[in-house]
């Protein structure tokens, strides 16, 4: 069963301090990882797709990298306008053929100006 | 980024009475789109999975009598509440995945369903 875990569940940082949250993920042939920011009381809006293991990118203040295991999105110097909850997502490859994403419960981030 | 679209953002209603919601790929076209529930403090729970032209595919433990999915275009995908309850309030949000390439999913903003 597809399974996707991220950690921490809550994280709270200083304007400027910079970290890193988790992504673990079990999955039958990965077709691609996602990561959203969702804002309360608003849909998830997508942030990145990583496909292999060793693929990197960035968008502002975020960085997202892949393992086979994991994923972390890195944000630098944190801004309290980057204040939501993160959530990791997984397609699983089966038979030629894309299948729903299986999500993760989320961290929530508060970045304290 | 691609954008997704739905309508009403807030509804309330009586209880017994039925709500619908659309949800709309404005500038791709979309053979899937998904349904999804969210209670306060959690994550996604995918309700069902709507082929354009074909019946939609409901998750377990999802009445597919009470949850009407309709999939009539490549840009429009409705659900209605039928009969609802108190219990049937909650935060639904669509997505719509482009087709082709990267296959992303984008996710409308999101419908408060409230039933009194």
């Amino acid at each position: 069963e597809d399974q996707v875990t991220q950690s921490p569940e809550a994280l709270r940082l200083q304007e400027g301090e910079s970290s890193s949250l988790n992504c673990s993920y079990t999955v039958s042939g990965l077709r691609g990882l996602f990561w959203y920011r969702q804002d309360p009381g608003k849909g998830p809006e997508f942030l990145f797709t990583l496909y292999s293991a060793g693929e990197e990118k960035e968008k502002e203040r975020l960085k997202a990298t892949l393992t086979k295991k994991e994923s972390f999105l890195h944000i630098t110097a944190p801004k309290p306008e980057d204040s939501a909850t993160y959530l990791c997502a997984v397609r699983p490859g089966s038979s030629g053929s894309a299948r729903q994403l299986t999500f993760g419960s989320g961290t929530q981030l508060t970045v304290l100006p | 980024g691609a954008v997704v679209s739905q309508h009403p953002s807030r509804v309330i209603c009586k209880s017994g009475t039925s709500v619908k919601i659309e949800c709309r790929s404005l500038d791709f076209q979309a053979t899937t789109m998904f349904w999804y529930r969210q209670f306060p403090k959690q994550s996604l729970m995918l309700m069902a999975t709507s082929n354009e032209g074909s019946k939609a595919t409901y998750e377990q433990g999802v009445e597919k009598d009470k949850f009407l999915i309709n999939h009539a275009s490549l840009t429009l995908s409705t659900l209605t509440v039928t009969s609802a309850h108190p219990e049937d309030s909650s935060f639904y949000i669509c997505s719509a995945r482009t087709q082709g390439g990267t296959e992303t999913q984008y996710f409308g903003p999101g419908t408060r369903l409230l039933v009194l």
